[in-house]
C-alpha cells in the first residue's frame, strides 16, 4: 500500500526556513517523479514543485521559484521541500504526490495527507 | 501558464441524481486531463486520468471523457460518499494547473 507521510509543518514567521518532508513507502520510491502541492484555507489546489525521480530534474511554480527548493534522498525514500524567506501568502496544507511515472507529463497517483504550514507573527 | 475552468462552481443534487461537471483549458492539453475528488479535511483522490481512465480501485459510477479543451466528469448516480469537492488537473504543460473546484452538495 503506497503511503506518503509529510511532516514538518507548524506555525512558522515571516521571513522563516522550515523544511517539510515526505516519508514514502509501499512503492519503488527511486522510481517515480514526485511534487507539492499546496492548498490555502479554504481554497483551491496550487502546484508548487516537481523533482524527477533521480532528483537530477526539478521545476518550481513562479510564486515559489527562488525561495523553495525542492530535494529527495531515494536511499531514505524522503522527499523535502526547503522553504525559505516565507510569506504570509504561503499559509497553506503542504501536500507531497507522487506521479504515476517516472516522467513529468503525469498525472498524480497518490497523495499525502498534508502537513499545515502557517506564516504569521 | 493554462487556465483551467470548472463549472459549476457548486451544484447541489439529490442521491441517485446524474452530475455532470465540466472543465475547460484556455488552450489545447490532448488528454492530459486529470479529476480529484476532495472530502472536507482529507487529501485529494485520484479519480481519473488521461481524460478517462478510471485510477484502480475507483468505482465506474465515475467516468470522464473529452479532448483538446473540453472535458467532463461524470457521477452516473450520486450517493451519500460523494458528496465532496471535485477538481481537474492538466498535466500537458508547467506549470501545472488545477481548476477552481466544484463542489457538490445534497440538495
Amino acid at each position: 500500500e503506497v503511503q506518503l507521510l509529510e511532516s514538518g509543518g507548524g506555525l512558522v514567521q515571516p521571513g522563516g526556513s522550515p523544511r517539510l518532508s515526505c516519508a514514502a513507502s509501499g512503492f519503488t520510491f527511486s522510481s517515480y517523479a514526485m511534487s507539492w502541492v499546496r492548498q490555502a484555507p479554504g481554497k483551491g489546489l496550487e502546484w508548487v514543485s516537481g523533482i524527477s525521480n533521480s532528483g537530477g530534474g526539478t521545476n518550481y511554480a513562479d510564486s515559489v521559484k527562488g525561495r523553495f527548493t525542492i530535494s529527495r534522498d531515494n536511499s531514505k525514500n524522503t522527499l523535502y521541500l526547503q522553504m525559505n524567506s516565507l510569506r504570509v501568502e504561503d499559509t497553506a496544507i503542504y501536500y507531497c504526490a507522487k506521479y504515476r511515472s517516472s516522467g513529468w507529463y503525469s498525472d498524480f497517483d497518490f497523495w499525502g495527507q498534508g502537513t499545515l504550514v502557517t506564516v504569521s507573527s | 501558464d493554462i487556465q483551467m475552468t470548472q463549472s459549476p462552481s457548486s451544484l447541489s443534487a439529490s442521491v441517485g441524481d446524474r452530475v455532470t461537471i465540466t472543465c475547460r483549458a484556455s488552450q489545447g492539453i490532448n488528454n492530459y486531463l486529470a479529476w480529484f475528488q476532495q472530502k472536507p479535511g482529507k487529501a485529494p483522490k485520484s479519480l481519473i486520468y488521461a481524460a478517462s481512465s478510471l485510477q484502480s480501485g475507483v468505482p465506474s459510477k465515475f467516468s470522464g471523457s473529452g479532448s483538446g479543451t473540453d472535458f467532463t466528469l461524470t457521477i452516473s448516480s450520486l450517493q451519500p460518499e460523494d458528496f465532496a469537492t471535485y477538481y481537474c488537473q492538466q498535466y500537458n504543460s508547467y506549470p501545472l494547473t488545477f481548476g477552481g473546484g466544484t463542489k457538490v452538495e445534497i440538495k
